[in-house]
């Protein structure tokens, strides 16, 4: 069954520093999504992506974010200039495009994101 | 403030109890509401529900909307240890493009032999 990768799946880096968390979502799907956990915490979306740009961002994803698809298989989050608070699993998902998206998202098994 | 909320937030039952677990939402123009399971890693996908009423079942798990209510619940019948889970409800609302998923804190369910 086709399902969403990501890498890496543990990264460690010293606050201040740029992070790239990549994803490889379902071939045949068009939406794409970021989402993250805090340790205990719920769920939260950050950001979601069609037709090469994104659609719909929350407020946790600002100007430190950015989100590329820079081939037709890889989707990347970026986090710039790292926080102790920017701790957390961040998960990829995608969705195909019956319905203008209205599917069921498949998530990867997340990158857990550790800042010293 | 939460607009999906689940109940209970952990539940503790024996092996072939029967569990029921529930999800309000307070969202405007409403969409859908899946639940998933999410183990070690990723939130796997159980069931999506957009109408009222029309019960979704896979094996021992079931679930129904009620939109009146504006709730939800999981059934999970004669659980086993591999039930023990984080179940999650999710929202998904009419806005911007597509919508993105609001979560609840989800269930902890510990299924004990």
């Amino acid at each position: 069954e086709p399902e969403v990768t990501q890498t890496p799946s543990h990264q460690v880096t010293q606050m201040g520093q740029e992070v790239i968390l990549r994803c490889v979502p379902i071939s045949n799907h068009l939406y794409f999504y970021w989402y993250r956990q805090i340790l205990g915490q719920k769920v939260e979306f950050l950001v979601s992506f069609y037709n090469n740009e994104i659609s719909e961002k929350s407020e946790i994803f600002d100007d430190q974010f950015s989100v590329e698809r820079p081939d037709g298989s890889n989707f990347t989050l970026k986090i710039r200039s790292t926080k102790l608070e920017d701790s957390a699993m961040y998960f990829c998902a995608s969705s195909d495009s019956r319905d203008k998206g209205n599917q069921p998202q498949h998530f990867g098994d997340g990158t857990r994101l550790s800042i010293l | 403030e939460d607009k999906v909320v689940q109940s209970p937030l952990s539940l503790v039952v024996h092996e072939g109890d029967t569990v029921t677990l529930n999800c309000s939402y307070e969202v405007t123009n409403f969409r859908s509401l899946l639940w998933y399971k999410q183990e070690k890693k990723a939130p796997t996908f159980l069931f999506m529900l957009t109408s009222s009423g029309i019960e979704k079942k896979s094996g021992r798990l079931s679930s129904i909307l009620d939109k009146k209510e504006l709730s939800s619940i999981l059934n999970i019948t004669a659980t086993q240890t591999g039930d023990s889970a984080i179940y999650l409800c999710a929202v998904r609302f009419y806005g911007g493009s597509q919508g993105n998923l609001i979560f609840g804190k989800g269930t902890k369910l510990s299924v004990k032999p």
